[in-house]
């Protein structure tokens, strides 16, 4: 299996707050997780990659210091949202890349956690 | 011209028939390419890969792949309602995330 879990799955918070997702594969090793944002009928957004045991890569346009990525070990990593405000309430997803000689690159999306900022 | 094409949609088609969703690229250097299916309000789960060229099948479902053309297709037979989702289709580009297509949302009418 190759199942990954994110917590919590909805949270809602007052703006200026910070907010802490993690995200976990439970049954395998991930090299590398991904944050990825999605608005409303929009289009999956990749925020950031995020490394066991090195600095996150970001995408261009996510600020690293409002989005604060932690990767501990092979099975977890976090977002804060750090200082939020009703313009970061989105749908938060992350996946996980397996970490095997037989894979193909595969990635496992966790179930999303989704973000209301009051 | 995006990385990963696909006809937003949506695709409408009655119940017990083959759905058809398409996806271009334009990496000729792309190694694997992947199906995913994100139902409204939840996260995308993998529905199969595939990486040589020619068809691979997975119950009621047919991935195909032409690399010469640079299309890959997802066949759904025996459609279902249940089947009515948005469906995306990754590429490998040799980054360390896959490239994400934009997806085309596909009805199944009972």
């Amino acid at each position: 299996g190759a199942v990954v879990s994110q917590h919590p799955s909805w949270v809602i918070c007052k703006s200026g707050t910070s907010v802490k997702i993690e995200c976990r594969s439970l049954d395998f090793q991930a090299t590398t997780m991904f944050w990825y944002r999605q608005f409303p009928k929009q289009s999956l957004m990749l925020m950031a990659t995020s490394n066991e045991g090195s600095k996150a890569t970001y995408e261009q346009g996510v600020e690293k210091d409002k989005f604060l990525i932690n990767h501990a070990s092979l099975t977890l990593s976090t977002l804060t949202v750090t200082s939020a405000h009703p313009e970061d309430s989105s749908f938060y997803i992350c996946s996980a890349r397996k970490l095997a000689v037989s894979s193909y690159n595969e990635q496992f999306f966790g179930p999303g956690t989704r973000l209301t900022v009051l | 011209q995006k990385e990963v094409e696909q006809n937003s949609g949506p695709l409408s088609v009655p119940e017990g028939a083959i759905a058809s969703l398409n996806c271009t690229y334009s990496d000729r250097g792309s190694q694997s390419f992947f199906w995913y299916r994100q139902y409204s309000g939840k996260s995308p789960e993998l529905i199969m890969f595939i990486y040589s060229n020619g068809d691979k099948e997975d119950g009621r479902f047919t991935a195909q792949l032409n690399k010469a053309s640079q299309y890959v297709s997802l066949l759904i037979r025996d459609s279902q309602p249940s089947d009515s989702a948005t469906y995306l289709c990754a590429l490998d580009m040799g980054r360390r995330a896959l490239t994400f297509g934009s997806g085309t949302r596909l009805q199944v009418q009972p």
